[in-house]
């Protein structure tokens, strides 16, 4: 089955720097994937998303970007601010109904 | 429009004992997924259901199980609780023809 490794598990960043969170997956046949934030004792919440015939996506401060030969992707936030202090997850999705396959998270801080 | 309800948030069982989690779909939303979330694993997708039919099963014993009804509303029951099951259960609905899962808030299952 599908397997997504996420790096780094921790990032500290100094508040306005850039944070960029990586991803691999292992099916080729994967063609959806998400990012999703989760702020303490929340729910995850989805903040952007790429489809396999895109390579990059941004959305204001953050963008996502894909690269299908290497079977990467990977999340940028620029102008990091505390509020953006967070686990962040990205997913995968493969096929055969509405199954999401999680890469293990990151917890991003931004300090001041 | 409401979100994702899930009940109840807080369950403190017994080792042995069974349980029961609920889960209330956004109006029109026909897939309904369950996820197992801890510390060391991340996001552990359990199963998901639509129409009332299993679409996708997860690699978790037949402990687990749920079953969706025809309201679109789901339940989740573990059997013969261990320590190990002890979690935050987030339950996630998505549109049709679409990946964008939007999920509950959670139930936070603790065994003893």
């Amino acid at each position: 089955g599908e397997n997504v490794e996420q790096h780094p598990s921790t990032l500290s960043v100094q508040e306005g720097d850039s944070a960029v969170i990586k991803c691999t997956y292992s099916d080729s046949a994967s063609n959806y994937f998400p990012w999703y934030k989760q702020e303490l004792g929340k729910r995850p919440q989805l903040i952007i998303d790429i489809r396999s015939n895109v390579g990059e996506k941004k959305d204001q401060r953050i963008a996502v970007t894909l690269n299908k030969t290497a079977k990467h992707f990977s999340l940028h936030i620029t102008e990091t601010q505390p509020e953006d202090s967070a686990v962040y997850f990205c997913a995968s999705y493969t096929g055969g109904g509405n199954k999401l396959t999680f890469g293990t998270g990151t917890q991003l801080k931004v300090e001041l | 429009k409401a979100g994702v309800t899930q009940t109840p948030r807080y369950l403190i069982k017994t080792r042995g004992q069974q349980v029961t989690l609920s889960c209330s779909p956004i109006s029109g939303h026909r897939s309904v997924s369950w996820y197992q979330q801890t510390p060391g694993q991340g996001l552990q997708f359990l199963f998901e259901y639509f129409s009332e039919t299993q679409r996708n099963k997860g690699n978790f014993p037949g402990r687990f199980s749920g079953r969706q009804f025809s309201n679109s509303r789901s339940e989740m029951n573990v059997s013969t609780l261990e320590l190990g099951d002890s979690a935050l259960y987030l339950c996630a609905s998505a549109p049709d023809g679409s990946f964008g899962y939007t999920f509950g808030s959670g139930t936070r299952l603790t065994v003893v």
